[in-house]
């Protein structure tokens, strides 16, 4: 089972910045959290991720609050092409495994 | 750098039969993992291959199986098609143990 919550929906106006929660209140100390989005019938798209750091790529912002029990990421300036399916996951890339474990994800409508 | 490459993009099959689905993974990546995404549940983990040795499998029927050759390329095999065996098959690769997964846009099976 997933060990994290996501809201099923949210929305957002282009240009707005889109703050998408994620709960994962078992995480281990160990494991990093992981966000990938999905458009519409293609693959996952790696975003970023993180251990206890924010983190900031070209993509998003992700802010990890002190007790690793929640996140959120944030698309500073959403467009139109960030209308997707969001996936939170916590991951320990070390285990000897790739597997990930998908929840049912944020799905994000940004309108003009 | 070429991405994952899935093929086919789609296929349609009959009940009872069987299908294989081929999977060339980034170069350099070792770790080849397979998905199954549909409606009602999903992204769904199926079995995660590296140097040719499954090292993780989902729980899925053994009509399920795959495998990896020497160059890292990966099939899956589903035999004894059925209905609820048509969804979105993707195929991840990573370097072993490394944070991110890369998909491919997926293969689209519908049987009928």
């Amino acid at each position: 089972d997933a060990k994290t919550t996501q809201p099923p929906s949210m929305d957002c106006a282009e240009g707005r910045a889109a703050n998408l929660p994620c709960n994962h209140s078992t995480i281990s100390g160990n494991e990093y959290v992981y966000w990938y989005r999905q458009i519409h019938s293609q693959g996952p798209q790696y975003i970023i991720h993180g251990l206890k750091n924010n983190e900031t790529n070209e993509m998003a912002s992700l802010i990890i609050t002190e007790d690793r029990k929640s996140s959120t990421l944030i698309l500073p300036h959403a467009t139109l092409r960030d209308t997707a399916v969001y996936y939170c996951i916590v991951h320990f890339p070390l285990k000897g495994t790739d597997k990930l474990i998908f929840g049912t994800g944020t799905r994000l409508q940004v309108f003009p | 750098k070429a991405g994952v490459t899935q093929t086919p993009r789609y296929l349609i099959k009959t009940r009872g039969q069987q299908v294989t689905l081929s999977c060339s993974p980034i170069s350099g990546h070792r770790s080849v993992s397979w998905y199954q995404q549909t409606p009602g549940q999903g992204l769904q983990f199926l079995f995660e291959y590296f140097s040719e040795t499954q090292r993780n499998k989902g729980n899925f029927p053994g009509r399920f199986s795959g495998r990896q050759f020497s160059n890292s390329r990966s099939e899956m095999n589903v035999s004894t098609l059925e209905l609820g065996d048509s969804a979105l098959y993707l195929c991840a690769s990573s370097f072993p143990d490394r944070t991110e997964a890369f998909f491919g846009q997926g293969t689209r099976l519908t049987v009928v």
